[in-house]
């Protein structure tokens, strides 16, 4: 069964002080994954699309990469206004339905 | 450029009625997605229109229903409501249905009491 997992569920940080957030899927043909940013009360916002490992793309304090089993969103140096839930999605080929994870709720303290 | 649009964006109803949520996409987008999201469950899809035609659905039952315009616009209805329905129901849009970028709209929240 195709599954994306989000790890950790919520992270806290000091302003300034680097991480890394986790995403760890399983899908029978990878289509593309995708990293969204979402805001309370507010509809995701796309990130980056990421299509084979290896692949790597970055904005701003933002930069995603991918291996055949997970994907990573490191956050260098982050400011309180990255503080935001960011989710990972993943489409499968066999069907292009698109997976997403539960979200890691970031938030970074000034 | 204007976003993609969800009306109503607060609706709270009753068990066993029905309710119809709408979805205006971003001008010149054909492909609308429906998802559904919960604290429990995250984000679920619910089913993906593009010109008019459903092409993908997820495992949600029947009493889920949509559609979608001419004019791309795209209306989900659920029917004989349950406690369980409380959600953020998510519209999302793309140029077409093989596209990555997907935009979403703030959402509908509804409340089933």
């Amino acid at each position: 069964e195709d599954q994306v997992t989000q790890s950790p569920e919520a992270l806290r940080l000091q302003e300034g002080e680097s991480s890394s957030l986790n995403c760890s899927y399983t899908v029978s043909g990878l289509r593309g994954l995708f990293w969204y940013r979402q805001d309370p009360g507010k509809g995701p916002e796309f990130l980056f699309t990421l299509y084979s490992a290896g692949e790597e793309k970055e904005k701003e304090r933002l930069k995603a990469t991918l291996t055949k089993k997970e994907s990573f969103l490191h956050i260098t140096a982050p400011k309180p206004e990255d503080s935001a839930t960011y989710l990972c999605a993943v489409q499968a080929e066999k069907d292009d339905k698109i997976i997403f994870g539960k979200g890691t709720r970031l938030h970074i303290l000034p | 450029k204007a976003g993609v649009t969800q009306t109503p964006r607060y609706l709270i109803k009753t068990r066993g009625q029905q309710v119809t949520l709408s979805c205006s996409p971003i001008s010149g987008h054909r492909s609308v997605s429906w998802y559904q999201q919960t604290p429990g469950q995250g984000l679920q899809f619910l089913f993906e229109y593009f010109s008019e035609t459903q092409r993908n659905k997820g495992n949600f039952p029947g009493r889920f229903s949509g559609r979608q315009f001419s004019n791309s616009r795209s209306e989900m209805n659920v029917s004989t409501l349950e406690l369980g329905d409380s959600a953020l129901y998510l519209c999302a849009s793309k140029v077409t249905n093989w596209d990555n970028e997907q935009f979403f709209g703030p959402g509908t929240r509804l409340t089933v009491l």
